[in-house]
């Protein structure tokens, strides 16, 4: 059980497009996803809390127009990068919370999403 | 917000030596320490967890332990075999769930 998938697994686009990443929770509600950035050889940096149903909560630093965030169902929130620049470049992972069985606060991530933006 | 500080950053081992990594937290409100292990391109992997109620928890080579009035948490992984080589995080977390994750060691395990 708690599996969460992203999809895709990789992506490729040019400067200037928008991608747009979903994860999904295959087999539980998830009230809450996470959205998180990891460059190489670096830790994972939150980007933005998503709340099934609300806005998502960005953390500083973090343009909210840039990163789209939608999260309409218990199951599925998608994060769209706008305009993306070669910066943008990086492992983009999601986290989703259970429900029912949480166990305190553990969060299951999904495999994550390279992104290379030429 | 809520800091967290990991030490080292680096760390190798012979192998079937113990192998060590700390954290402190900032934010006296984290109720939840997570440990990762993530390999390369690969998502983070929970290997131990613990609660600020607890000040030790063990699963066979693994260990944490919690000095909640300190606000360090450590990761004690004994034996170490070679497949133990990868990238660990500690994390902080509060009851709103959001997670504080360390900068990571990268633990090398010489056969």
């Amino acid at each position: 059980g708690a599996v969460v998938s992203q999809h895709p697994s990789w992506v490729i686009c040019k400067s200037g497009t928008s991608v747009k990443i979903e994860c999904r929770s295959l087999d539980f509600q998830a009230t809450t996803m996470f959205w998180y950035r990891q460059f190489p050889k670096q830790s994972l940096m939150l980007m933005a809390t998503s709340n099934e149903g609300s806005k998502a909560t960005y953390e500083q630093g973090v343009e909210k127009d840039k990163f789209l965030i939608n999260h309409a169902s218990l199951t599925l929130s998608t994060l769209t990068v706008t305009s993306a620049h070669p910066e943008d470049s990086s492992f983009y992972i999601c986290s989703a919370r259970d429900l029912l069985t949480t166990k305190y606060n553990e969060q299951f991530f999904g495999p994550g999403t390279r992104l290379t933006v030429l | 917000g809520e800091n967290v500080e990991q030490h080292p950053s680096t760390l190798s081992v012979q192998e079937g030596d113990s192998a060590v990594i700390k954290c402190t937290y900032s934010d006296s409100a984290s109720n939840y320490f997570p440990w990762y292990k993530q390999e390369l391109g690969k998502r983070p992997q929970l290997i131990i967890d613990i609660r600020s109620n607890v000040g030790e928890k063990k699963d066979q080579r693994i260990a944490v332990t919690l000095n909640k009035t300190a606000k360090h948490f450590s990761l004690h992984i004994t034996e170490t075999q070679p497949e133990d080589s990868a990238v660990y995080f500690c994390a902080a977390s509060t009851n709103a769930g959001k997670s504080t994750f360390g900068d990571g060691t990268t633990l090398t395990v010489k056969p």
